[in-house]
């Protein structure tokens, strides 16, 4: 069965600090993984993808790294703000398909 | 203005109840879906939608129904409303082709309340 799982649930940190979320997948065939951003009342928001041939990939503050021999991928927050504060879901693309398999997310909140 | 615009966003109702949520889009793409969210759960399928004449189930298709009035409105249905079908619901489109063929745009969500 197709699975997405993350890690933690929930966390909280500090402003300027960094964390890590985890995701681990059974998908076959992988296409892709993203990870998206949902603020609370928004709909989620794609901030990176990484495909089967990428190790890491960054966007500002956001780096996402991808292990495809042990199915794991990481998003790590460098310098934590408070706008961080948000859901993180971890999506994994089924090759040759129209479905996505959605993590069921952890929840960010950085407090000052 | 949104790229992809749900509405209603929030709306109470009662068990019977017929409901309508809409979608309409300005990306310009031809796949559409709707998507379920509930506490605890990754988003689930509903239906999707690959152009106006293409409509396919989604893993939780049961008690739903949708209509593809362009490429650009895509609205979702509850015949007749029950309590656990109460949730945050979520449109989203993606190109399917070219570069971020799979890219999903979401709307804001619908969130629905059945009393």
């Amino acid at each position: 069965k197709n699975q997405v799982e993350q890690s933690p649930q929930s966390l909280i940190i500090l402003e300027r600090k960094n964390c890590t979320l985890q995701c681990n997948y059974t998908v076959s065939p992988f296409s892709n993984l993203r990870w998206y951003k949902q603020d609370t009342g928004r709909g989620p928001v794609s901030l990176t993808i990484m495909t089967f041939s990428e190790n890491t990939k960054s966007n500002g503050r956001y780096t996402a790294t991808l292990d495809a021999d042990t199915k794991q991928s990481s998003l790590h927050i460098t310098a934590s703000q408070l706008s961080d504060s948000a859901s993180y879901i971890c999506v994994v693309s089924v090759s040759g398909t129209y479905k996505y398999i959605f993590g069921t997310g952890t929840r960010l909140k950085v407090l000052a | 203005d949104a790229d992809v615009t749900q509405t209603p966003r929030n709306r109470i109702t009662k068990t019977g109840k017929r409901i309508m949520l809409e979608c309409s889009q300005t990306k310009g793409h031809d796949r559409m879906y709707w998507y379920r969210q509930d506490p605890g759960l990754g988003l689930q399928l509903i239906y999707y939608s690959f152009d106006v004449k293409d409509i396919n189930k989604g893993e939780i298709s049961d008690g739903y129904s949708v209509s593809r009035q362009a490429q650009a409105k895509f609205s979702l249905s509850l015949e007749s409303a029950i309590p656990n079908q109460t949730a945050l619901y979520f449109c989203a489109t993606s190109p399917g082709t070219g570069t971020g063929a799979n890219v999903l745009t979401f709307g804001a969500g619908s969130r629905l309340t059945v009393l």
